[in-house]
Protein backbone atom coordinates (compact mmCIF):
# COMPACT_ATOMS: atom_id res chain seq x y z
CA UNK A 1 0.00 0.00 0.00
CA UNK A 2 1.04 3.16 -0.86
CA UNK A 3 -1.05 4.80 1.70
CA UNK A 4 -1.77 8.72 1.34
CA UNK A 5 -0.19 10.26 -1.63
CA UNK A 6 -0.57 14.23 -2.48
CA UNK A 7 1.02 15.74 -5.51
CA UNK A 8 3.07 18.70 -6.32
CA UNK A 9 5.25 18.28 -3.08
CA UNK A 10 5.87 21.94 -3.42
CA UNK A 11 3.92 25.09 -5.78
CA UNK A 12 4.79 28.35 -6.28
CA UNK A 13 1.81 30.45 -7.54
CA UNK A 14 1.46 34.18 -8.20
CA UNK A 15 -2.24 35.84 -6.63
CA UNK A 16 -5.12 35.03 -8.44
CA UNK A 17 -3.98 31.50 -10.17
CA UNK A 18 -5.79 28.74 -9.33
CA UNK A 19 -4.77 24.86 -9.27
CA UNK A 20 -5.31 21.93 -7.85
CA UNK A 21 -3.64 19.57 -4.89
CA UNK A 22 -4.30 16.02 -5.87
CA UNK A 23 -4.65 13.48 -2.15
CA UNK A 24 -5.02 9.95 -2.82
CA UNK A 25 -5.69 6.86 -1.07
CA UNK A 26 -5.38 3.08 -1.90
CA UNK A 27 -6.49 1.58 1.92
CA UNK A 28 -10.82 1.86 0.74
CA UNK A 29 -11.32 4.70 3.04
CA UNK A 30 -14.40 6.48 3.30
CA UNK A 31 -13.31 9.02 5.05
CA UNK A 32 -10.52 11.64 3.63
CA UNK A 33 -10.08 15.59 4.87
CA UNK A 34 -7.81 18.25 4.19
CA UNK A 35 -6.58 20.08 6.98
CA UNK A 36 -3.60 22.89 6.43
CA UNK A 37 -0.81 23.66 8.86
CA UNK A 38 0.55 27.87 9.86
CA UNK A 39 3.14 28.62 12.40
CA UNK A 40 1.26 29.41 15.68
CA UNK A 41 -1.91 27.96 14.54
CA UNK A 42 -1.42 24.38 13.91
CA UNK A 43 -3.49 22.23 11.77
CA UNK A 44 -7.04 23.14 10.74
CA UNK A 45 -9.65 21.39 9.26
CA UNK A 46 -10.74 22.66 5.62
CA UNK A 47 -13.16 20.22 3.93
CA UNK A 48 -13.80 16.71 4.54
CA UNK A 49 -15.97 13.82 3.11
CA UNK A 50 -17.38 10.74 4.48
CA UNK A 51 -18.05 8.92 0.98
CA UNK A 52 -17.64 9.24 -2.36
CA UNK A 53 -20.53 12.08 -3.53
CA UNK A 54 -20.30 13.37 0.10
CA UNK A 55 -18.34 16.76 1.01
CA UNK A 56 -19.14 19.29 4.24
CA UNK A 57 -16.90 22.45 5.17
CA UNK A 58 -14.34 22.49 8.22
CA UNK A 59 -13.41 25.39 10.17
CA UNK A 60 -11.47 27.14 7.83
CA UNK A 61 -13.05 26.24 3.65
CA UNK A 62 -12.85 29.66 2.63
CA UNK A 63 -11.07 30.04 -0.79
CA UNK A 64 -11.09 26.36 -0.99
CA UNK A 65 -13.34 23.96 -3.18
CA UNK A 66 -13.48 19.98 -3.08
CA UNK A 67 -15.30 17.48 -4.48
CA UNK A 68 -15.62 13.24 -4.45
CA UNK A 69 -15.88 11.72 -7.69
CA UNK A 70 -14.37 8.28 -6.32
CA UNK A 71 -13.51 7.05 -3.47
CA UNK A 72 -9.82 7.29 -3.67
CA UNK A 73 -9.56 10.57 -4.74
CA UNK A 74 -10.25 13.73 -2.89
CA UNK A 75 -8.64 17.03 -4.87
CA UNK A 76 -8.53 20.56 -3.04
CA UNK A 77 -8.91 22.89 -5.64
CA UNK A 78 -7.73 26.72 -5.34
CA UNK A 79 -9.51 28.87 -7.20
CA UNK A 80 -8.07 32.40 -7.27
CA UNK A 81 -4.95 31.96 -4.69
CA UNK A 82 -4.57 34.94 -2.14
CA UNK A 83 -0.93 35.08 -0.05
CA UNK A 84 -3.28 34.06 2.96
CA UNK A 85 -3.49 31.00 1.69
CA UNK A 86 0.76 30.43 1.41
CA UNK A 87 1.19 26.99 4.07
CA UNK A 88 1.25 23.37 4.34
CA UNK A 89 -1.25 21.54 3.20
CA UNK A 90 -1.67 17.81 4.38
CA UNK A 91 -5.08 15.56 3.02
CA UNK A 92 -5.72 12.83 5.97
CA UNK A 93 -7.89 8.97 5.65
CA UNK A 94 -9.59 6.80 7.64
CA UNK A 95 -11.48 4.15 7.19
CA UNK A 96 -15.28 4.15 8.08
CA UNK A 97 -17.41 7.21 8.80
CA UNK A 98 -17.46 6.90 12.68
CA UNK A 99 -14.64 8.56 14.26
CA UNK A 100 -12.62 6.10 16.42
CA UNK A 101 -10.17 5.15 13.46
CA UNK A 102 -6.86 6.22 13.47
CA UNK A 103 -6.18 9.03 10.67
CA UNK A 104 -3.12 8.53 8.39
CA UNK A 105 -1.36 11.32 6.69
CA UNK A 106 0.03 12.20 3.50
CA UNK A 107 3.24 14.28 3.11
CA UNK A 108 2.31 17.20 2.20
CA UNK A 109 2.53 19.57 0.00
CA UNK A 110 3.91 23.20 0.34
CA UNK A 111 2.02 25.88 -1.34
CA UNK A 112 3.71 29.68 -1.65
CA UNK A 113 1.29 32.69 -2.91
CA UNK A 114 3.25 35.33 -4.26
CA UNK B 1 -14.87 25.31 21.61
CA UNK B 2 -12.08 22.65 22.22
CA UNK B 3 -8.59 24.02 22.98
CA UNK B 4 -5.94 21.13 23.27
CA UNK B 5 -2.31 22.68 24.58
CA UNK B 6 1.34 20.88 24.55
CA UNK B 7 3.84 21.56 27.42
CA UNK B 8 7.04 22.03 26.98
CA UNK B 9 7.27 24.03 23.65
CA UNK B 10 10.68 22.27 23.30
CA UNK B 11 12.71 19.81 24.91
CA UNK B 12 16.24 18.88 24.78
CA UNK B 13 17.48 15.67 26.64
CA UNK B 14 20.44 13.25 26.48
CA UNK B 15 20.18 10.08 24.64
CA UNK B 16 18.92 7.02 26.62
CA UNK B 17 16.66 9.34 28.98
CA UNK B 18 12.90 8.06 29.90
CA UNK B 19 10.80 11.63 28.93
CA UNK B 20 7.11 12.63 29.39
CA UNK B 21 5.30 15.07 26.58
CA UNK B 22 2.25 16.28 27.98
CA UNK B 23 -0.98 17.30 26.10
CA UNK B 24 -4.04 18.85 28.01
CA UNK B 25 -7.62 19.26 26.43
CA UNK B 26 -10.52 21.54 27.62
CA UNK B 27 -13.37 19.66 26.76
CA UNK B 28 -13.44 15.97 28.10
CA UNK B 29 -16.67 14.93 25.93
CA UNK B 30 -13.96 13.18 23.18
CA UNK B 31 -14.08 10.46 21.06
CA UNK B 32 -10.75 9.49 21.18
CA UNK B 33 -7.03 11.22 21.53
CA UNK B 34 -4.36 10.35 18.89
CA UNK B 35 -0.01 11.32 19.32
CA UNK B 36 1.82 11.57 15.95
CA UNK B 37 5.31 12.16 15.30
CA UNK B 38 6.21 15.09 12.32
CA UNK B 39 9.89 14.93 10.94
CA UNK B 40 10.82 18.19 9.40
CA UNK B 41 9.38 18.95 6.11
CA UNK B 42 7.41 15.53 6.51
CA UNK B 43 3.89 14.21 6.88
CA UNK B 44 2.52 13.65 10.46
CA UNK B 45 2.92 9.56 11.64
CA UNK B 46 0.30 8.13 13.93
CA UNK B 47 1.95 6.46 16.52
CA UNK B 48 -0.70 5.39 19.15
CA UNK B 49 -4.65 6.30 19.37
CA UNK B 50 -6.53 5.90 22.65
CA UNK B 51 -10.66 5.51 22.46
CA UNK B 52 -11.92 7.44 25.53
CA UNK B 53 -13.22 4.25 26.90
CA UNK B 54 -9.32 3.23 27.26
CA UNK B 55 -6.78 4.35 29.87
CA UNK B 56 -3.77 3.41 28.24
CA UNK B 57 -1.86 2.64 24.58
CA UNK B 58 2.21 0.93 24.37
CA UNK B 59 3.67 0.25 20.95
CA UNK B 60 7.54 -0.10 22.02
CA UNK B 61 9.40 2.17 23.81
CA UNK B 62 5.40 4.25 23.63
CA UNK B 63 3.45 4.06 25.95
CA UNK B 64 0.28 7.11 25.95
CA UNK B 65 -2.32 7.60 29.11
CA UNK B 66 -5.55 9.11 28.71
CA UNK B 67 -7.68 10.85 31.75
CA UNK B 68 -10.52 12.27 30.59
CA UNK B 69 -12.18 13.47 33.65
CA UNK B 70 -9.21 15.88 34.24
CA UNK B 71 -8.30 16.40 30.22
CA UNK B 72 -5.13 15.43 30.05
CA UNK B 73 -2.62 12.64 27.95
CA UNK B 74 0.95 11.91 28.79
CA UNK B 75 3.09 10.33 26.00
CA UNK B 76 6.10 8.45 27.86
CA UNK B 77 9.55 7.39 25.63
CA UNK B 78 11.57 5.14 27.01
CA UNK B 79 15.30 4.88 26.56
CA UNK B 80 14.86 7.43 24.32
CA UNK B 81 17.21 7.71 21.02
CA UNK B 82 18.66 10.30 18.63
CA UNK B 83 15.88 9.21 16.03
CA UNK B 84 13.41 9.92 18.47
CA UNK B 85 13.91 13.75 17.68
CA UNK B 86 10.76 15.30 16.06
CA UNK B 87 7.91 17.18 17.01
CA UNK B 88 5.16 15.53 18.80
CA UNK B 89 1.48 16.16 18.37
CA UNK B 90 -1.46 15.53 20.28
CA UNK B 91 -4.52 15.61 18.57
CA UNK B 92 -8.33 15.42 20.20
CA UNK B 93 -11.55 14.27 18.49
CA UNK B 94 -14.63 15.55 20.30
CA UNK B 95 -18.07 14.79 19.99
CA UNK B 96 -19.18 17.90 19.11
CA UNK B 97 -17.53 18.86 15.82
CA UNK B 98 -16.48 15.20 15.37
CA UNK B 99 -16.00 15.81 11.43
CA UNK B 100 -12.62 17.38 12.44
CA UNK B 101 -9.45 16.86 14.92
CA UNK B 102 -7.77 19.43 17.19
CA UNK B 103 -4.63 19.67 17.13
CA UNK B 104 -1.95 21.03 20.29
CA UNK B 105 0.74 23.39 19.00
CA UNK B 106 3.43 20.27 19.21
CA UNK B 107 6.67 20.12 21.58
CA UNK B 108 9.73 19.93 19.51
CA UNK B 109 12.05 16.94 20.81
CA UNK B 110 15.47 16.95 20.66
CA UNK B 111 18.02 13.76 21.32
CA UNK B 112 21.48 14.75 22.26
CA UNK B 113 23.85 11.79 21.30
Amino acid sequence: NAGVTQTPKFQVLKTGQSMTLQCAQDMNHEYMSWYRQDPGMGLRLIHYSVGAGITDQGEVPNGYNVSRSTTEDFPLRLLSAAPSQTSVYFCASSSGASFGETQYFGPGTRLLVL
Amino acid sequence: KQEVTQIPAALSVPEGENLVLNCSFTDSAIYNLQWFRQDPGKGLTSLLLIQSSQREQTSGRLNASLDKSSGRSTLYIAASQPGDSATYLCAVRGIQGAQKLVFGQGTRLTINP
